[in-house]
């Protein structure tokens, strides 16, 4: 199985900073990489897939990069409805998710 | 417009059995594979297994295997999700997901289920 892992767990910051999200592959997934939103109580909402390509009607503050095992997530001028939890995913091979980063307000 | 729509929660006892749903609609039911995932709350998301309604392929992961079944009914668009036996290690959100592309489950999910609360509780 892929072990997804992403740093921080937990990241403070404030409304207006850029931030950078990281997720780690135990091999590698290729760009066969995925970002998601989750609010409390809610379901994931898919931000970014193919490790780049934003999905339909994400803002364009978010950016995916990266291939084979090291991959981020930027977050441009963060807005208060961006403070969430944020998972990544492989499907290079089965589904696995990462642990998730939790974006908190500074 | 794809919506996947979950039945609601449910609360059992250590033992018993349990049947959740997801119906889809808004797309062709048998030409998109649907997945079950697990999240237990502080802890990791798990996706449990997939299954292709179109001719009711199932896979699953080891770490489910022989825990849950997996089913899907084309006549009305719904997938299941079942327990003969639950534990109280059971109790969990488990959402209902589509991968985004047409007959492969490699591919991200972009649309979900608004989720299922299973309670497992002497």
């Amino acid at each position: 199985e892929i072990v997804m892992t992403q740093s921080p767990v937990t990241l403070s910051v404030s409304p207006g900073q850029r931030v950078t999200l990281s997720c780690r592959a135990s091999q590698s997934v290729s760009s066969n990489l995925a970002w998601y939103q989750q609010k409390p109580g809610q379901a994931p909402r898919l931000l970014i897939y193919n490790a780049y390509t934003r999905a339909t009607g994400i803002p364009a503050r978010f950016s995916g990069s990266g291939s084979g095992t090291e991959f981020t997530l930027t977050i441009n001028s963060l807005q208060s409805e961006d403070f969430a939890v944020y998972y990544c995913q492989q499907y290079s091979s089965w589904q696995t998710f990462g642990q998730g980063t939790k974006l908190e307000i500074k | 417009e794809v919506q996947l729509v979950q039945s609601g929660a449910e609360m059992r006892k250590p033992g018993e059995s349990l049947k959740i749903s997801c119906k889809g609609s808004g797309y062709s039911f048998t030409n998109f594979w649907i997945a079950w995932v697990r999240q237990v709350p502080g802890e990791d998301v798990e996706c449990m297994g997939i299954i292709y309604p179109g001719d009711s392929d199932t896979r699953y992961s080891p770490s489910f295997q022989g825990q849950v079944t997996i089913s899907a009914d084309r006549s009305t668009s719904t997938a299941y999700l079942q327990w003969s036996s639950l534990k109280a290690s059971d109790t969990a959100v488990y959402y209902c997901a589509r991968p985004a592309l047409y007959g492969t489950f490699y591919a991200a999910f972009d649309s979900w289920g608004q989720g299922t609360l299973v309670t497992v509780s002497s």
